[in-house]
């Protein structure tokens, strides 16, 4: 089974921090995502990325920039984290191809304070 | 892009079928149907997906309308562990991007035991 795994399931951190969130996939994905989940408001994209070194906006991508250096690692990074950045974030990797299904991790709930 | 419209909740009983609608009036042509659930604290999970013709796996059953207006996720005998919001999302073959995956509300699927 493929295994997308995030490296905290909680975070706590304070406003104006750097914030880094990890994702590893063992299934050698081209694609791959990051995603916040808030009530309400459903998944929301933040980015994506088709390969290493690439990287495209989603939807909300205002606040927050990426890292692929390595094709199973895509990193998260919130420059300056402030309060309403507070949420759910998943990633998510897949195979190239709109049918090819999405392959979430668990979730990281950060609160930033 | 297409849109999906999900009840926001439907209840059942253990060990009975349970459909659940979609209903995308304004689909194309490309277009194909997933579905996806997520549990109680985890990250969302790939069902099913289909284009024109019915199609079953091991989870669960998908029924789509001959004009494709509308489908219907079927799981055959219901458990407690398949309470979970389930989502219906359009995704578009043509599209190289997985930015055509969007994620609703999805329905909020109660099993009673």
């Amino acid at each position: 089974d493929v295994k997308v795994t995030q490296s905290s399931r909680y975070l706590v951190k304070r406003t104006g921090e750097k914030v880094f969130l990890e994702c590893v996939q063992d299934m050698d994905h081209e694609n791959m995502f990051w995603y916040r989940q808030d009530p309400g408001l459903g998944l929301r994209l933040i980015y994506f990325s088709y390969d290493v070194k690439m990287k495209e906006k989603g939807d909300i991508p205002e606040g927050y920039s990426v890292s692929r250096e390595k094709k199973e690692r895509f990193s998260l990074i919130l420059e300056s984290a402030s309060t309403n950045q507070t949420s759910m974030y998943l990633c998510a990797s897949s195979w190239t191809g709109p049918n090819s299904p999405l392959h979430f991790g668990n979730g990281t709930r950060l609160t930033v304070t | 892009d297409a849109k999906t419209t999900q009840p926001n909740s439907m209840e059942s009983n253990e060990e009975e079928p349970v459909h659940l609608p979609c209903n995308h009036s304004t689909i194309s042509g490309t277009d194909y149907i997933h579905w996806y659930r997520q549990l109680p604290s985890q990250g969302p999970e790939y069902v099913i997906h289909g284009l024109t013709s019915n199609v079953n796996n091991r989870m669960a059953s998908l029924a789509i309308a001959e004009d494709r207006k509308s489908s219907t996720l079927i799981l055959h005998r219901a458990t407690l562990r398949d309470a979970a919001v389930y989502y219906c999302i359009l995704t578009n073959f043509l599209s190289g991007s997985a930015r055509q995956l969007t994620f609703g509300s999805g329905t909020q699927l109660t099993v009673l035991p």
